[in-house]
């Protein structure tokens, strides 16, 4: 079966670096994007950016735009999520979903809360 | 502010017919299908509807969805306890580039 399974909580301070990973398997990596979506706490969903597999093109959030970086390793069927400059209110549950076109998510992994705080 | 609008909150008892109403544009909505997700407590958002009543394995029947314009409606018949959850709607949108947009969401309550 499809899974996508994300890296453990973190807690990074304000201005720093983290990177969330999505090890995925029960499909072939290369046929879907990667999309990542966060939801901040008690707030809605917010779509920050996808990534072909296949091609490695990427397509960015506004909000975003230089300060996030999405990779994937096909050798290990992982994708990557790197968000830098961290504020507070970057805090949220960070989610990893399988891309299935015209923002199909079909499957998600199972969250990393990011926590931002001095 | 989300680009598709939802009512922040809905409720209904069991049994019950209920409606979870989303609103876009002529480039959204108005150009393209609705993908709905439910997000249960304490869970990830699962796919629960998209397209014209495609419905992953293991939705029920009891959700089904329509459209008309630039409006689009979730609706769950027979309504059950385990239903209680945020509804999200989301529609790709032709003015981003490449990129579709989402509903603010509706918590659903079971009363």
């Amino acid at each position: 079966q499809v899974q996508l399974v994300q890296s453990g909580a973190e807690v990074k301070k304000p201005g720093a670096s983290v990177k969330v990973s999505c090890q995925t398997s029960g499909y072939i990596f290369t046929s879907y994007g990667i999309s990542w979506v966060r939801q901040a706490p008690g707030q809605g969903l917010e779509w920050m950016g996808w990534i072909s597999v296949y091609y490695g093109h990427t397509n960015y959030a506004q909000n975003f735009q230089g300060r996030v970086t999405m990779t994937t390793d096909t050798s290990t069927n992982t994708a990557y999520m790197e968000l830098r400059s961290l504020r507070s209110d970057d805090t949220a549950v960070y989610y990893c979903v399988r891309d299935s076109s015209g923002w199909i998510f079909s499957h998600w992994g199972q969250g990393t809360l990011v926590t931002v705080s001095s | 502010q989300s680009a598709l609008t939802q009512p922040p909150s809905a409720s209904g008892t069991p049994g019950q017919r209920v409606t979870i109403s989303c609103s876009g544009s002529s480039s959204n909505i108005g150009s393209n299908s609705v993908i709905w997700y439910q997000q249960l407590p304490g869970t990830a958002p699962k796919l629960l509807i998209y397209g014209n009543n495609q419905r992953p394995s293991g939705v029920p029947d009891r959700f089904s969805v329509s459209k008309s314009g630039t409006s689009a409606s979730l609706a769950i018949s027979g309504l059950q306890s385990e239903d209680e959850a945020d509804y999200y709607c989301a529609a790709w949108d032709d003015s981003l580039n490449g990129r579709g947009v989402f509903g603010g969401g509706t918590k659903l309550t079971v009363l």
